[in-house]
C-alpha cells in the first residue's frame, strides 16, 4: 500500500516554544491530509483536514492558532504547535489519501509523541 | 458521516478465529467501509476495504450483508501478535472521507 511517513518520532520541547511534525506522502500525491491527536487508551481524535494550496479546515474546539498546518505541496503536511503547553502533550497522527489505484484508501503515518516539559 | 459502533472489547485465544462486528445505520450509497489495526504507540495500520457481500485478502475477510448496515472482519486464526484496537471506518472514498473514529474493538488475544 501507499506509505505515509512522519517526523520526527518523538520530540521533547519546553513550555512555550513551538514545534514542527512534518508528514509526508512518500510513494504518492496527497492533496488531502489529515491530523489527528490520541491521549492515551482513547481513539484517535482528527483535529483538521489539512488541504494543499489553501487553508486547512478545523475540528470544531481546536485552536487553529495554536495548531497551525501547512500543507504546502502535494507530498508534505506539517502541524505547528505554537507557544506549546504540557497539555498538549499527546500523540499525533497524520494521514494522507492514497492514489486511486489504492481505492483512495486513507493511509496513517506512524505517529509522533509530543512531551511538552 | 455514518456513526459507527463496535464493541469495547473482545478477548480470544490463539488459533481462534474473531469477528469483529461494526454497526453503521446510516451508511451512505457511496460509501465504502474500511477497518484499521492500530497497535499502542502507532498509526492505525490499513486492514481490508469493501463495499458488499464478501472481501478477503491475506489477513482478513470482511463480510458486508446486502443492507450495508454492517459489517463484520473476520481474522482467522489469530495470534498473540493481533493484540491491538481495531477501528472500522464509513466514508466515501471519492467524497472526502473525512475520517471520524469511534471508540474501536480493544482485541485481547490470549495464549
Amino acid at each position: 500500500g501507499a506509505v505515509v511517513s512522519q517526523h520526527p518520532s518523538r520530540v521533547i520541547c519546553k513550555s512555550g516554544t513551538s514545534v514542527k511534525i512534518e508528514c509526508r506522502s512518500l510513494d504518492f500525491q496527497a492533496t488531502t491530509m489529515f491530523w489527528y491527536r490520541q491521549f492515551p487508551k482513547q481513539s484517535l481524535m482528527l483535529m483538521a483536514t489539512s488541504n494543499e494550496g489553501s487553508k486547512a479546515t478545523y475540528e470544531q474546539g481546536v485552536e487553529k492558532d495554536k495548531f497551525l498546518i501547512n500543507h504546502a505541496s502535494l507530498t508534505l503536511s506539517t502541524l505547528t504547535v505554537t507557544s506549546a503547553h504540557p497539555e498538549d502533550s499527546s500523540f499525533y497522527i497524520c494521514s494522507a489519501r492514497g492514489p486511486k489505484r489504492s481505492g483512495n484508501t486513507i493511509y496513517f503515518g506512524e505517529g509522533s509523541w509530543l512531551t511538552v516539559v | 458521516l455514518a456513526k459507527t459502533t463496535q464493541p469495547i472489547s473482545m478477548d480470544s485465544y490463539e488459533g481462534q478465529e474473531v469477528n469483529i462486528t461494526c454497526s453503521h445505520n446510516n451508511i451512505a450509497t457511496n460509501d465504502y467501509i474500511t477497518w484499521y489495526q492500530q497497535f499502542p504507540s502507532q498509526g492505525p495500520r490499513f486492514i481490508i476495504q469493501g463495499y458488499k457481500t464478501k472481501v478477503t485478502n491475506e489477513v482478513a475477510s470482511l463480510f458486508i450483508p446486502a443492507d450495508r448496515k454492517s459489517s463484520t472482519l473476520s481474522l482467522p486464526r489469530v495470534s498473540l501478535s493481533d493484540t491491538a484496537v481495531y477501528y472500522c471506518l464509513v466514508g466515501d472514498p471519492e467524497g472526502g472521507f473525512k475520517t471520524i473514529f469511534g471508540a474501536g474493538t480493544r482485541l485481547f488475544v490470549k495464549a
